[in-house]
């Protein structure tokens, strides 16, 4: 079964409201978790890392109050995009690393397809 | 820093036919390497990876890949595709000492009957 879940898998949503994804982790907890967003027929870009009772670190280009980033237990961190605009529809995905591996490989969530309208 | 770079954007081939998917890292330090597919509108499923040991890895659906470190290499291959392996392929480097993964921009794969 899945090991990451993450909510929604689209939404839609009208220019200048704010949109919640949400990334839990099933089967451990996760003090780590990473964003990623993945433009039409490109590879995934690395948005930040969460981490779960501090700061998100953000990567150099990636808007911090536009990307909000709550790790707020050690199974869930949500990514509020927030005053979406239509350039910010994209496919954002999020990871876990695997406790079980050392943190040196992932598990994926399914993603969520973003449409600003 | 850390780069990858696939050297392919799309392949076509036949069903049945060899395939040879090419990933080219960089890094200064050692690194973990994965190959990821992604089906469309879905998230990432890991192939294989290579973290130590033999050179030759064996993954899922019938998928090796071979490390090579001299020319900083790890391609991907599949002696016979089928169909449903049409698909988009990531290549990833993983360093613990950035503790991130960096993927390559994908190469798509797609077998025509």
């Amino acid at each position: 079964g899945a090991v990451v879940s993450q909510h929604p898998s689209r939404v839609i949503c009208k220019s200048g409201t704010s949109v919640k994804i949400e990334c839990r982790s099933l089967d451990f907890q996760a003090t780590t978790m990473f964003w990623y967003r993945q433009f039409p027929k490109q590879s995934l870009m690395l948005m930040a890392t969460s981490n779960e009772g501090s700061k998100a670190t953000y990567e150099q280009g990636v808007e911090k109050d536009k990307f909000l980033i709550n790790h707020a237990s050690l199974t869930l961190s949500t990514l509020t995009v927030t005053s979406a605009h239509p350039e910010d529809s994209s496919f954002y995905i999020c990871s876990v690393p695997n406790p079980r591996q050392s943190n040196t490989e992932a598990f994926f969530g399914q993603g969520t397809r973003l449409t600003v309208v | 820093a850390q780069s990858v770079t696939q050297l392919d954007s799309q392949v076509p081939v036949f069903e049945e036919a060899p395939v040879e998917l090419r990933c080219n890292y960089s890094s200064s330090v050692s690194v973990y390497l994965f190959w990821y597919v992604q089906y469309p509108n879905q998230g990432l499923q890991l192939l294989l990876k290579y973290l130590s040991g033999s050179t030759l890895v064996k993954g899922i659906n019938g998928f090796e890949a071979e490390f090579n470190k001299s020319q900083t290499s790890f391609h991907l291959r599949k002696p016979s595709v089928h169909i449903s392996d049409t698909a988009e392929y990531f290549c990833a480097v993983f360093s613990g000492g950035y503790n991130k993964l960096i993927f390559g921009a994908g190469t798509r794969l797609a077998v025509h009957p």
